[in-house]
């Protein structure tokens, strides 16, 4: 099955940075998301992102499909971006199923 | 709209026990797929339901089983409960296939 790889695995900034968090997958996908986790374990749509580039306030994300590749930069980093950040993916013969990466730890600091 | 729903929040069941998990999804939104997350495993799908019918299954024993109502609604059943089966265990909504999926806010299992 595809693999997906998520760098860096912990992450722990100053409130004010900017940071980038990658996400590289093995195989051609249909589906991209990124999704944040907060501490209840809730798991937040950011990004539906299967190619392209797109923001939202502070955050925004790029995936190059050719690549296989995903970024997610967080700008301006505020205590309430702390949780895990998961890239998840879904290929063409997974109907519903998504396959996680292993997550990013984030920590801001004030 | 209302998000997705997931009853019961938490639960506390002890080994051998049978246990049913339900999901309500996002009005409109017909297909359903569950997700159990644990600190060893990370996050590993469970199956997916489209109109009532599984369409994809991932690699867990047979005591997980599921179904979907003709209203969308799901539910998942774990049956001879073991203590690897304490987890969150999270469901999503989404349109129909390849879409966006709505995640539900999950429940806790833990299993004595």
């Amino acid at each position: 099955g595809i693999q997906v790889e998520q760098s860096p695995p912990d992450l722990i900034l100053q409130e004010g940075a900017n940071s980038t968090l990658r996400c590289n997958f093995s195989d051609s996908v249909n589906n991209l998301q990124w999704f944040h986790q907060n501490p209840w374990g809730q798991l937040i749509n950011l990004f539906y992102i299967p190619s392209g580039t797109k923001q939202n306030g502070r955050l925004s994300a790029t995936t190059v499909a050719t690549e296989r590749y995903s970024l997610l930069y967080i700008s301006s980093s505020q205590t309430t971006d702390s949780g895990v950040y998961f890239c998840a993916v879904e290929t063409t013969d997974s109907w519903g199923k998504l396959q996680f990466g292993a997550g990013t730890q984030v920590v801001v600091t004030p | 709209k209302a998000g997705v729903t997931q009853t019961p929040r938490y639960l506390i069941k002890t080994r051998g026990q049978q246990v049913t998990l339900s999901c309500s999804p996002i009005s409109g939104h017909r297909s359903v797929s569950w997700y159990q997350q644990t600190p060893g495993q990370g996050l590993q799908f469970l199956f997916e339901y489209f109109s009532e019918t599984q369409r994809n299954k991932g690699n867990f024993p047979g005591r997980f089983s599921g179904r979907q109502f003709s209203n969308s609604r799901s539910e998942m059943n774990v049956s001879t409960l073991e203590l690897g089966d304490s987890a969150l265990y999270l469901c999503a909504s989404h349109l129909m296939g390849t879409d966006t999926q709505y995640f539900g806010p999950g429940t806790r299992l833990t299993v004595l």
